[in-house]
């Protein structure tokens, strides 16, 4: 099993619509989760982090994380052009004091005009 | 979040050379990071650097293969060594500033012949 797993897509949504992104993870004990957006040819850029059980939101980004079900996830709403790119997720994962951020391969969403 | 900066944005050289490259964050952090990413793939962590300490690698990764430098709390460089076609890839640095989160460089595209 993949310490970290995305379905790799390539997922397509309606402009306007939700796109809903999900991760799995296989740390039990992992406390830190992260959404990175990477555009084609870009470096990943840091959208939103999360660390308790629950829903996390930023604007027209929401990020839910279940730790029983080792399980988060990441809803962009009204979805636009522009949030066409690969979405990564990352968990640390590890010993305390000796994590390391581990990505799954990424979630290639197309938003469709 | 930290502006890191990164050079070569990118570079061709030919196997059997080496590679020097260089990240500089624009303020003082604790820890460094240095990923590959490759064609179509997600980031693999290659190692962490610390200020005052040798880089700790990452299974898969040696220092002779990837020698990494940290002189200061704002700047690391990794040498890519004795190139093959296979060490083709985006190298990334990063840096966690902020407690857990990590913000990235720019990356240097490396193709070697």
């Amino acid at each position: 099993q993949k310490e970290v797993e995305q379905n790799s897509g390539p997922l397509s949504v309606p402009e306007g619509a939700i796109a809903s992104l999900n991760c799995t993870y296989s740390d039990r004990v992992s406390q830190s989760f992260f959404w990175y957006r990477q555009y084609s040819g870009k470096s990943p850029e840091l959208i939103m982090s999360i660390y308790s059980n629950g829903d996390k939101e930023d604007g027209r980004f929401t990020a839910q994380l279940n730790k029983a079900s080792q399980y988060v996830s990441l809803l962009i709403r009204d979805s636009q052009p522009s949030d066409s790119a690969t979405y990564l997720c990352a968990v640390n994962i590890g010993n305390f004091g000796n994590e390391k951020l581990t990505f799954g391969t990424g979630t290639r969403l197309t938003i469709i005009p | 979040s930290a502006v890191i900066s990164q050079k070569p944005s990118r570079d061709i050289c030919q196997r059997g050379t080496s590679l020097t490259i260089q990240c500089q964050v624009d303020s003082q952090v604790t820890m460094m990071f240095w990923y590959r990413q490759q064609p179509g793939q997600s980031l693999t962590l290659i190692a962490t650097a610390n200020q005052g300490s040798e880089a700790t690698y990452e299974s898969g990764f040696v220092i002779d293969k990837f020698p990494i430098s940290r002189p200061n709390l704002t700047f690391s460089t990794l040498t890519v060594s004795n190139m093959s076609p296979e060490d083709s890839s985006i190298y990334l640095c990063s840096s966690d500033r902020t407690g857990n989160e990590q913000f990235f460089g720019p990356g240097t595209r490396l193709t070697v012949l």
